[in-house]
């Protein structure tokens, strides 16, 4: 079991640009979250997949954001022109989505993003 | 009104100190809360969840809802300086969690 995975770790990007973070789930875990998280404050909700289905998107999820998970396994994070606003931390996590375990959600090590 | 809200300290005591960390909650309705650790520029890591009222024990961890008051804890017994970390509560709602701010706690030794 190797983890929930992330890359890149850290993204510096100007402004306007877009970008796209990848997040590796446990493999036996059907659910795939992910969060923001700034500087000072704990994680914000921003989207949920079950296998390949988006269930849920957070109003913070603007649409400039776009979340995919095509097959159902990884998924992609795209920011598309980024502000100086969406630096911040942003973590995976991944979960089974029955059983007395579904509620254990396990996170990755975040992508560090920076806006200049 | 957050949903969730929790002192962000930062919070310092010796080491082999009782911790005692703290959330309060805003729904009646939320039945799972979890704590998590993050360490600095981490992801954050669980610890525990406890259903409903009552108490879970994991060996220097104890995790307590009372859900009269709408408040959860953490407690830490024999603290030691590798639990100097970020300490997130949350609660389960729907498919996702939602986090209170985190509490900054340093174990001096």
């Amino acid at each position: 079991d190797t983890g929930v995975s992330q890359n890149p770790r850290h993204k510096i990007t100007k402004r306007g640009q877009n970008v796209t973070f990848r997040c590796d789930p446990i493999s036996e875990h059907n659910r795939l979250y992910w969060y923001r998280q700034t500087l000072g404050q704990g994680p914000e909700f921003l989207t949920y997949f079950q296998n390949e289905a988006q269930l849920e998107k957070s109003r913070l999820l603007s649409d400039r954001f776009s979340a995919e998970r095509p097959k159902g396994s990884f998924s992609t994070l795209e920011i598309q022109r980024t502000e100086q606003g969406d630096s911040a931390m942003y973590l995976c996590a991944s979960s089974l989505a029955t059983g007395p375990v579904a509620y254990e959600q396990y996170f990755g090590p975040g992508t560090r993003l920076t806006v200049t | 009104q957050k949903e969730v809200e929790q002192d962000p300290g930062p919070l310092s005591v010796p080491e082999g100190a009782i911790v005692s960390l703290n959330c309060t909650y805003s729904n009646s309705a939320f039945q799972y809360f979890m704590w998590y650790r993050q360490y600095s520029r981490k992801g954050p890591e669980l610890l525990m969840y406890t259903y409903s009222s009552g108490n879970k024990e994991d060996g220097r961890f104890t995790a307590q809802v009372d859900k009269s008051s709408k408040y959860i804890s953490l407690f830490i017994r024999d603290s030691q300086p590798s639990d100097s970390a970020t300490y997130l509560c949350a609660i389960y709602q729907g498919g996702k969690l939602i986090f209170g701010q985190g509490t900054e706690l340093s174990v001096k030794p």
